[in-house]
């Protein structure tokens, strides 16, 4: 079956590290995103990726980066600038390269704790 | 610029009583309108679009949501919850400007009390 796969579930920083959550989809679809979900606040964009080797930032992108070498695969690199990062990531993806107006498909998130 | 306002950030329904989510959008043009749930720790599944044509739309789990352009308006409605209708509800609009991504509201938590 298509679907989203993010991994690790869950995963864990140390002070000063920087960490890179793994986003891959098997559903051929051009655009993907990340999101950050805190409690409260619903979903923030960080970044998102209408095709290969090209992305934008979103709402809240300081603190991360994000590469789009190839279709199905968006990882996103929490780095130490980010002072905030305990937070649950989701990624997700949809069908066409340019506008807003497609369902996005979810992967089923990491939760992101710093120890 | 797009917005989209959940007012209710809990509510809570017997079950078996029938459930209304409200959501209210800002966009210029005919927007382009999703719901979708998310159970505890998990992602966000899809449960009905409205694109155009009728108002009234049908969706997966007997959920159904109608779109009032003159109240800007998306509500999603059941018409008996069930216990597993517990959960997060968040209703997205796209539609804007291209290369852009959907805007989601900060979401509805559903309880279910028997």
């Amino acid at each position: 079956d298509g679907g989203i796969t993010q991994s690790p579930k869950y995963l864990f920083r140390k002070e000063g590290q920087n960490v890179t959550l793994s986003c891959e989809q098997n559903l051929n679809h051009d655009a993907m995103y990340w999101y950050r979900q805190d409690p409260g606040q619903g979903l923030r964009l960080i970044y998102y990726s209408q095709i290969v080797n090209d992305f934008q930032k979103g709402d809240i992108a300081e603190g991360y980066s994000v590469s789009r070498e190839k279709k199905e695969s968006f990882p996103l690199t929490v780095t130490s600038a980010q002072k905030n990062p305990t937070a649950f990531y989701l990624c997700a993806s949809s069908i066409g390269g340019y506008g807003n107006n497609q369902p996005q498909h979810f992967g089923d998130g990491t939760r992101l704790s710093i120890l | 610029a797009q917005s989209v306002t959940q007012p209710d950030i809990h509510i809570t329904v017997s079950e078996g009583a029938s459930l209304e989510l409200r959501c209210n959008y800002s966009y210029g043009a005919t927007p382009y309108l999703f719901w979708y749930v998310q159970s505890p720790g998990q992602g966000l599944q899809l449960l009905l679009k409205y694109f155009s044509g009728d108002t009234l739309v049908q969706g997966i789990k007997g959920f159904e949501a109608e779109f009032k352009r003159s109240q800007s308006s998306f509500n999603l409605r059941k018409p008996s919850v069930h216990w597993s209708d517990a959960a997060e509800y968040f209703c997205a609009v796209g539609g804007g400007q291209a290369g852009t991504a959907l805007i989601f509201g900060k979401g509805t938590t559903l309880s279910v009390s028997s």
